[in-house]
């Protein structure tokens, strides 16, 4: 079955210091990818496509084929960076998105 | 974001009840989803809906009922609530899937079966 698996349920930094939130997806053809932020008390929003090359708050996502990865990178992390991030790709049959089970980011100062 | 809503956002309900979810957009996208949000589980898709009249079953479709007779209401219905469905649930509207299309989500509904 189609998976995306992020494997850590929290991670915790401080601010200034780089962050890497993981994403491994199983697709065996070219996968569409997302990374989703919920913010405290706020809606799950969308934060970057890797069809767009984007770069949103500071955050870039390069696809990795070869590792299968689509690692959430940002240099310095911020405290308003502080949020739960999810990891999507979209399904095979090409009618929804598959979620990993999310990623608690905490950043103190 | 006043785009798409879910009502109510909050539900108490007892056991063996049947629970009706609301969600409306204004955006007339063709694809609407229903996801709930448990801790350990992330996002889990329940049911989505291509376009009016048209459903399909996600991941989680047990004891959950859905319609879209308009494009712009999809509710979700739980016939006989059970203690497992308490959760936060959140309807989801997607105008295109391929492409890198984004994916607007309501505010929530966090429904507590006693």
């Amino acid at each position: 079955a189609q998976r995306v698996t992020q494997p850590e349920k929290l991670l915790s930094v401080f601010k200034g210091a780089p962050v890497e939130l993981k994403c491994n997806y199983s697709y065996s053809g070219s996968p569409e990818l997302f990374w989703y932020v919920q913010y405290s008390r706020q809606r799950l929003q969308l934060l970057l496509r890797h069809i767009s090359r984007e770069s949103i708050k500071g955050f870039t996502a390069d696809l990795n084929k070869g590792e299968t990865s689509f690692h959430l990178k940002k240099p310095f992390a911020q405290e308003e960076d502080s949020a739960m991030y999810y990891c999507a790709s979209i399904n095979q049959a090409g009618t929804a998105l598959i979620f990993g089970k999310g990623t608690t980011l905490s950043v103190s100062s | 974001d006043a785009g798409i809503t879910q009502s109510p956002r909050y539900k108490i309900t007892e056991t063996g009840r049947q629970v009706t979810l609301m969600c409306h957009q204004t955006w007339s996208h063709s694809y609407m989803f229903w996801y709930r949000q448990d801790l350990g589980h992330g996002l889990r898709l329940i049911y989505y809906s291509a376009a009016a009249d048209i459903t399909d079953k996600g991941e989680v479709p047990d004891g959950y009922v859905v319609s879209r007779s308009k494009t712009e209401n999809f509710p979700l219905t739980l016939e006989s609530a059970t203690r497992s469905q308490t959760s936060v649930y959140f309807c989801a509207s997607q105008g295109l899937l391929a492409g890198g299309g984004e994916q607007f989500f309501g505010p929530g509904t966090r429904l507590t079966v006693l």
